[in-house]
């Protein structure tokens, strides 16, 4: 079983400030990991993912990941952010080879970037 | 080539009555994944779906609700007699065949349907 702790609900930036979205998961087997951007009213869209390899992942928008295993943390980073940033961001694990295929979410994090 | 698609987007329903969700994979998606979403929460998984096999329904509520991937059309999500408690979003995510139920494959999320029981 997995669980993932998404540790600020909400986290209020200015723009062109750098930002920390804090991601922490448990689990018993290795993992795939994963950030998600939901705005509002719409489905999820993949960020980046960590499958293996190098720990810092980079994705779209400007976004970096770095996975830690012996913290077990996947946090996402970003050094500029623009107001367009604004939405809720989530942190998901998957488990390594197993044929269960479902995804383990965290509780999200709303990023609000001000002017 | 067209993403997830859900409809309907939103749906209102009073409670008892029946809702049903559809999902239809991106073409060549045959593994298909519901999650529910309720307000101010992530999403929790409900049930992992291939062609017409149920793979996992874990995270589905034991009464009345059902998934179904039938071999032609859309994956069906339906809720029976519904409560309030039921309204949520609904999200569809396909992904390709692969290893393993396709763990590392990226799963693709359709727009989601919005239940909201009166």
């Amino acid at each position: 079983a997995q669980s993932v702790t998404q540790l600020d609900s909400q986290v209020p930036v200015f723009e062109e400030a750098p930002v920390e979205l804090r991601c922490n998961y448990s689990s018993s087997v290795s993992v795939y990991l994963f950030w998600y951007v939901q705005y509002p009213n719409q489905g999820l869209q993949l960020l980046l993912k960590y499958l293996s390899g190098s720990t810092l992942v980079k994705g779209i928008n400007g976004f970096e990941a770095e996975f830690n295993k012996s913290q077990t943390s996947f946090h996402l980073r970003k050094p500029s952010v623009h107001i367009s940033d604004t939405a809720e961001y989530f942190c998901a694990v998957r488990g390594f080879n197993t044929n269960a295929g479902k995804s383990t979410f965290g509780d999200g994090t709303t990023l609000t970037v001000k002017p | 080539n067209a993403g997830v698609m859900q409809n309907p987007r939103h749906l209102v329903r009073r409670r008892g009555q029946e809702a049903r969700l559809r999902c239809s994979p991106m073409k060549g998606h045959s593994h298909v994944y519901w999650y529910r979403q309720l307000p101010e929460e992530g999403l929790k998984f409900m049930v992992y779906l291939q062609k017409e096999n149920i793979i996992d329904e874990s995270g589905m509520p034991k009464e009345r609700f059902s998934a179904e991937f039938p071999k032609e059309g859309p994956s069906i999500l339906r809720i029976q007699q519904v409560v309030r408690g039921d309204s949520a979003a609904y999200f569809c995510a396909s992904s390709p065949p692969g290893l393993a139920g396709g763990s590392g494959n990226e799963q693709f999320f359709g727009p989601g349907t919005r239940l909201t029981v009166l």
